[in-house]
């Protein structure tokens, strides 16, 4: 079956990029949409954006002018990067199937923002 | 963006109770709700999708129903695995996840 696994690094400065790689294994990342969800104990569980295998994007509309989706279909990959980040970016980063809803999920990984 | 609001926040019940959680949205979102269940240190797992549609492997106890802004999950006979956090998600825009549920043992 399919899974998804998180990768990068766990603690990141104010005001640098947050860069997250999920790979996927069990299935061909092709012809499907990938997407970035976080959950904090302040904002709860929030959708981040999304990747299709053509390469087109949608970010969610208070992140959009920060975050970069990507996907490298040769390594069965896509990626995350979040601008200039604060201590409100610290969450867990999950990446998932999206099949309309969110199906499977990663593990997550605790990205936690501080200098 | 379409809101979700979830109640109540936190409930108490014993196994084999029967339990109802609403989520409701801000404007009709034509049955495009999913409902998941989250345990500590562990990812969602979606339980059912289109309001009603119980995901592959996904106990019958469980089941959802509504429509236009108001929807609902239960669980028919609690067992001592389902006291978890549940959370309703939309997708008939923006994704967005209601604020979530969290299912203790009474």
């Amino acid at each position: 079956q399919v899974q998804l696994q998180e990768s990068g690094p766990g603690l990141v400065k104010p005001s640098e990029t947050l860069s997250l790689t999920c790979t996927v294994s069990g299935a061909s990342i092709s012809s499907s949409y990938w997407s970035w969800i976080r959950q904090s104990a302040g904002r709860g569980l929030e959708w981040i954006g999304r990747v299709y295998t053509s390469g087109t994007t949608r970010s969610h509309p208070s992140l959009q002018s920060r975050v970069t989706i990507s996907v490298d279909t040769s390594k069965n990959q896509f990626s995350l990067k979040l601008r200039s980040v604060t201590a409100a970016d610290t969450a867990v980063y999950y990446c998932a199937k999206e099949r309309n809803f969110f199906a499977p999920w990663g593990q997550g990984i605790l990205v936690t923002v501080s200098s | 963006d379409i809101q979700m609001t979830q109640s109540p926040s936190s409930l108490s019940a014993s196994v084999g109770d029967r339990v109802t959680i609403t989520c409701r949205a801000s404007q009709d979102i034509g049955n495009s709700l999913a409902w998941y269940q989250q345990k500590p240190g562990k990812a969602p797992k979606v339980l059912l999708f289109a309001a009603s549609r119980l995901e592959s492997g996904v106990p019958s106890r469980f089941s959802g129903s509504g429509s236009g802004t108001v929807y609902t999950l239960t669980i028919s006979s609690l067992q001592p695995e389902d006291f978890a956090t549940y959370y309703c998600q939309q997708y008939h825009g923006t994704p967005f996840f209601g604020q979530g549920t969290k299912l203790e043992i009474k």
